[in-house]
């Protein structure tokens, strides 16, 4: 089992480009998370999918950001543009279910650096 | 809505000294309660969970009690070590909930 995987590790970009940030769920999972967090804020929960639909996208700070689950294995969050305030580290997760006794597995997340 | 609090770190300790972290929830129904670890650089971690009333739930030495008469789940280790130094979040995932609520997270940090 290869985790949840997020690409790249490490992003550093100059405001106003776009950055996008990629993540493979557990094979058979069918709900999908990205996180943000920041020293400042915490672990914000930006948009949760499930079997590839967003539920609840509450959480996206703006316009900037959208996300897509195109299918049950590959999910992009994408900012456009970027700004340096959205320098954080963004996890991405994934759960086996929507049952209350399922956890989430975690990615080791991408660190974004915006100048 | 959904809750959850734990007390607010930083904490320090020396190696071998007793842990306890404090976390208190509001949920309605019967929630499942998680422990998460989060090591420096790293994703966070499953640690431990319990899913009803009275299960204590415990991986690497640390134990959760799930006390629904209090609405807590403090997490505890008897002897710690350097390698524990990280960060811990208390989360539930109410009955009906498809998303899990998370704490603010406590910072841990021992001292050889």
């Amino acid at each position: 089992d290869a985790g949840v995987i997020q690409s790249p590790r490490h992003e550093v970009t100059e405001m106003g480009q776009e950055v996008t940030l990629r993540c493979k769920p557990i094979s058979g999972h069918n709900s999908l998370f990205w996180y943000r967090q920041t020293m400042m804020r915490g672990l914000e929960l930006l948009i949760y999918f499930n079997n590839n639909v967003p539920i609840d996208d509450s959480g996206m700070p703006e316009d900037r950001f959208s996300a897509k689950m195109p299918n049950a294995s590959f999910s992009t969050l994408k900012i456009q543009p970027s700004e340096p305030r959205d320098s954080a580290v963004y996890f991405c997760a994934s759960s086996l279910g929507e049952g209350h006794n399922y956890g989430y597995t975690f990615g080791s997340g991408t660190r974004l650096t915006v100048v | 809505g959904d809750s959850v609090t734990q007390m607010e770190g930083p904490v320090t300790l020396s190696e071998e000294a007793f842990l306890t972290i404090n976390c208190t929830y509001t949920a309605t129904g019967y929630p499942s309660l998680f422990w998460y670890v989060q090591y420096p650089g790293e994703g966070l971690q499953l640690l431990l969970k319990a899913t009803k009333a009275d299960d204590k739930g415990s991986n690497k030495g640390f134990e959760a009690t799930y006390r629904k008469e209090t609405t807590s789940f403090h997490l505890e280790k008897g002897s710690v070590q350097v390698s524990d130094s990280a960060v811990y979040f208390c989360a539930l995932r109410g009955s009906s909930a498809s998303k899990i609520i998370f704490g603010s997270g406590t910072r841990l940090s021992i001292r050889p």
